[in-house]
């Protein structure tokens, strides 16, 4: 089975600290994706991910970077954090990438006070 | 704008009989489409792919069916038991560039006894 982890499942940071959300498979994935979901907003791609060292924007990336200097790890760094930033953070791996099923994380709820 | 439309409204059925969930997508018409089920605070999990050429599929108890003329995916769980009770969401690739996924908000689905 595919298994998808992240660093953290709670986090409390403070308005402009910078924060790092790991996330690591083990399924030699090419693809990795990283989303944020609110209430009524439901999943929005921040970043993804297709090879090593390559990346390309979301639907959201502002306020946000990424890293994926290994296959299997995929980082999300928020430069400052800030209020608005609060929320469910998902990382996801695929074989394919966009028709391939997505595996997901347990999430990352991040707390910005 | 190209978006996808799920019922926000939980749906709320007895035991025993049929769920049936609704993804309506418009403009742009994709390739495939996918079911996910999310459990409150948990990663979404995958369940179903159906492809723009199949009319219908099934796995176990559900059943997905794609119309590409009415824009509409209709999502079934047979039999229904509390254990199905989560929330439900489709995907699809609305850029065509076949590199990510748009998710819906989800459905809530509550199964009683």
């Amino acid at each position: 089975d595919v298994k998808v982890t992240q660093s953290s499942r709670y986090l409390v940071k403070r308005t402009g600290e910078k924060v790092f959300l790991e996330c690591v498979q083990d399924m030699d994935h090419e693809n990795m994706f990283w989303y944020r979901q609110d209430p009524g907003l439901g999943l929005r791609l921040i970043y993804f991910s297709y090879d090593v060292k390559m990346k390309e924007k979301g639907d959201i990336p502002e306020g946000y970077s990424v890293s994926r200097e290994k296959k299997e790890r995929f980082s999300l760094i928020l430069e400052s954090a800030s209020t608005n930033q609060t929320s469910m953070y998902l990382c996801a791996s695929s074989l394919f990438a966009g028709q391939g099923e997505q595996y997901f994380g347990p999430g990352t709820r991040l707390t910005v006070t | 704008s190209q978006k996808i439309e799920q019922n926000s409204e939980a749906l709320n059925i007895q035991e025993g009989k049929t769920a049936t969930l609704t993804c309506n997508y418009t403009n742009y018409s994709p390739a495939y489409l996918q079911w996910y089920r999310q459990d409150p605070g948990r990663g979404p999990v995958f369940l179903l792919l159906i492809r723009e050429n199949e009319k219908e599929k099934r796995k176990e108890r559900l059943k997905v069916t794609f119309d590409t003329t009415l824009k509409q995916s209709l999502f079934h769980i047979t039999a229904s038991q509390p254990a199905d009770s989560a929330t439900y969401l489709c995907a699809l690739d609305l850029t065509g560039g076949g590199n990510k996924l748009t998710f819906g908000t989800g459905t809530q689905l509550k199964v009683e006894l």
